[in-house]
């Protein structure tokens, strides 16, 4: 069945670190590619997302690009900020638009 | 626009107890999902609803939790009986339609603890 594998945390960086938190997936077909963050004593937001290979999500300075030749959704951001310390889930959703499959999510800390 | 709302947000009960959360999606919505988010996990599907019909509820334990979505707008959870495993964050989740990556709009969650 389909599953994501995302790195295990905790991430602890510096202010202004650069930041990559793994994400790998297995699926039938074309899945749509998401990675969602939950701030601390908030709900889960989309963080950005790609729904075909080789698309590039970007928001709020991360990114991530859809690989489907490494079946890959890396999470990257080249300056991190003490405001980006939250819990990071990447996930999919199959072509015909089942809910959410989740990884374990990875938690980052960032300290100024 | 108002966000997806769920109450209550805190719940403690004693195993073998019922207890029931209330989730009502954004406006216009027709999809509702319902998670369970184990503490250290990612969120797992309960049930997906589309309208006021079922679509896939294959990981919902029948035996103890149960979920209906009357008049395709609210949707209430119930488990009866509770067990210590249950403790959780049981989050709502909606958006336009299933179809297509959609993105899924989140509730604040309900965490439950059994004692």
């Amino acid at each position: 069945g389909n599953s994501v594998t995302q790195m295990e945390g905790p991430v602890t960086l510096s202010e202004e670190a650069f930041l990559t938190i793994n994400c790998t997936y297995t699926a039938t077909g074309y899945p749509s590619l998401f990675w969602y963050v939950q701030y601390p004593g908030e709900g889960l937001q989309l963080l950005l997302k790609a729904t075909k290979a080789d698309d590039k999500g970007s928001n709020k300075g991360f990114e991530a690009t859809y690989r489907k030749e490494t079946t890959s959704f890396h999470l990257e951001k080249g300056s991190v900020q003490v405001s980006d310390s939250a819990v990071y889930f990447c996930a999919l959703s199959d072509q015909a638009g089942t809910a959410l499959i989740f990884g374990k999510g990875t938690t980052l800390s960032v300290s100024s | 626009e108002a966000g997806v709302a769920q109450s209550p947000r805190y719940k403690i009960i004693e195993k073998r107890q019922s207890v029931a959360f209330w989730c009502n999606p954004i406006s216009g919505h027709a999809t509702l999902y319902w998670y369970q988010q184990i503490l250290g996990q990612g969120p797992k599907l309960l049930i997906q609803f589309q309208n006021n019909g079922v679509v896939d509820d294959s990981q919902l334990p029948k035996d103890r939790f149960s979920a209906e979505r009357l008049k395709g707008v609210d949707s209430t959870l119930k488990i009866q009986p509770a067990k210590l495993e249950d403790s959780a964050v049981y989050l709502c989740a909606s958006s336009l339609s299933d179809r297509g990556a959609y993105e899924q709009y989140f509730g604040p969650g309900t965490r439950l603890t059994v004692t």
